[in-house]
């Protein structure tokens, strides 16, 4: 079974400038999950969706990010402009809808803004 | 609200000691609780995880914790480290609302010693 899949696993960009991320899940899996991990901290969920719709992005700081999920299966993410503050690992993750049902991550995006 | 801790954002220990990573979780519902592990530069791996059955729970690579209500705990033990264990560890707890999110913990870095 293949594993949620990320790209690019790095990106350099300076302040002002966009950026996207994108995200295929496990196949059949209908739930997924845009994180940010800042060095030395726990994963903070940006946007959960369920299908194609936002089940919760009370933590996407809207007037920079943006995601979106069209046809329920990949996924992108965008800043735009980033700041210094954005600097961190971006982590796509997708589960089965369900209280038992673990989260698989895909490997991250390591972006650094200068 | 939901949170958890994990005690040592940093634990050492030698090449074929006893591990031991410390979780305490606050939650008002049964928990279900995660381990995950993450390995330099790369996302989340499940070690483990409790959904009420039995109280000892055992997980890949020779890990196990212990589930206790009495203490609000979630401890990840295993009785020898090897080097390649070396890691960072989450420790997390299923959100009381409805969407099936995690709470996470902010993690300890297990350094082993040769």
């Amino acid at each position: 079974e293949a594993g949620v899949a990320q790209s690019p696993r790095y990106k350099i960009i300076e302040k002002r400038q966009s950026v996207a991320f994108w995200c295929n899940p496990i196949s059949g899996h209908a739930t997924l999950y845009w994180y940010q991990q800042i060095l030395g901290q726990g994963p903070k969920l940006l946007i959960q969706f369920q299908n194609n719709g936002v089940v919760d992005d009370s933590q996407l700081p809207k007037d920079r990010f943006s995601a979106e999920r069209l046809k329920g299966v990949d996924s992108t993410l965008k800043i735009q402009p980033a700041k210094l503050e954005d600097s961190a690992v971006y982590l796509c993750a997708s589960s089965l809808l369900g209280l038992y049902y673990e989260q698989y991550f895909g490997p991250g995006t390591r972006l650094t803004v200068t | 609200a939901q949170s958890v801790t994990q005690l040592g954002s940093h634990v050492s220990v030698s090449e074929g000691a006893l591990v031991l990573l410390r979780c305490n979780y606050s939650s008002s519902v049964p928990p279900y609780l995660f381990w995950y592990v993450q390995y330099p530069n790369q996302g989340l791996q499940l070690l483990l995880k409790y959904t009420s059955a039995a109280t000892l729970v055992k997980g890949i690579n020779g890990f196990e914790a212990e589930f206790k209500k009495s203490e609000t705990s979630f401890h990840l033990t295993k009785p020898s480290a090897h080097m390649r264990d070396a890691a960072e560890y989450f420790c997390a707890v299923i959100s009381e609302n409805s969407n099936y999110q995690l709470i996470w913990g902010a993690g300890t870095k297990l350094i082993i010693k040769p």
